[in-house]
């Protein structure tokens, strides 16, 4: 199978302009949630998508937001990008297995906002 | 508000030692994650554990949960360099799907 892809993998932007990255799940999973990842803060959650609908919802503004397609693949877009947005955007996809439900993370989209 | 405290953030071990990281949580949980993630790579998974008294092992890290401590172990034994990466516990949010709350990490150092 094959695992949880993010596109793009690096990307540059300039303060002020949006920005749009993508996930696409492991074959079967319905819920996709994203990660920011930055030295100072470490992992923080950002939100959680399960059939299309925003189930979870973490401590960040309004400029960030996702949404999720009926093939499961979801987006997270980032609207008027500050410095501080700088940070490693992780997406897991989840199942539910008789071990417990296990969280497969992408490899990540590195965003710098310059 | 569910808080995760993971020490030591640093560890720096002699190849062939013992360790153990710590990681406490402070609300209670019904599911508890050990990570590991290697420099400008992405978060493996190695566990998950589910009930109290719950121990898991692969190779020579092994893992343990207390829940009524609202404590979880990573235990290393024999440190090979191999084993060199950043090691994050996160607790699942309960009754809020699959939003985890993350440990700081610690850095592990396995010196040859």
């Amino acid at each position: 199978k094959a695992g949880v892809t993010q596109t793009p993998r690096y990307l540059i932007k300039t303060r002020g302009q949006q920005v749009t990255l993508s996930c696409s799940p492991i074959s079967g999973h319905r819920s996709v949630s994203w990660y920011q990842q930055t030295p100072g803060q470490g992992l923080q959650f950002l939100f959680e998508y399960f059939s299309e609908t925003q189930r979870n919802k973490g401590n960040f503004p309004g400029r960030f937001s996702g949404r999720q397609f009926s093939n499961s693949r979801s987006e997270m877009n980032v609207s008027t990008l500050e410095l501080g947005d700088s940070a490693l955007y992780l997406c897991a996809s989840s199942q539910r297995t008789s071990g417990g439900t296990v969280q497969y993370f992408g490899p990540g989209t590195r965003l710098t906002v310059t | 508000e569910l808080k995760v405290e993971q020490n030591p953030l640093f560890l720096s071990m002699q190849e062939g030692k013992n360790y153990t990281i710590y990681c406490n949580y402070s609300t209670t949980s019904d599911r508890l994650y050990w990570y590991r993630q290697d420099p400008g790579k992405s978060l493996e998974s190695l566990f998950v554990l589910l009930s109290n008294g719950a121990v898991k092992q692969e190779g020579r890290l092994m893992a343990s949960l207390d829940t009524k401590a609202r404590l979880s172990t990573l235990h290393i034994t024999a440190a090979v360099h191999d084993l060199s990466a950043t090691y994050f516990c996160a607790v699942a949010v309960m009754e809020y799907g699959n939003k985890l709350v993350f440990g700081a990490g610690t850095i592990l150092r396995v010196k040859s």
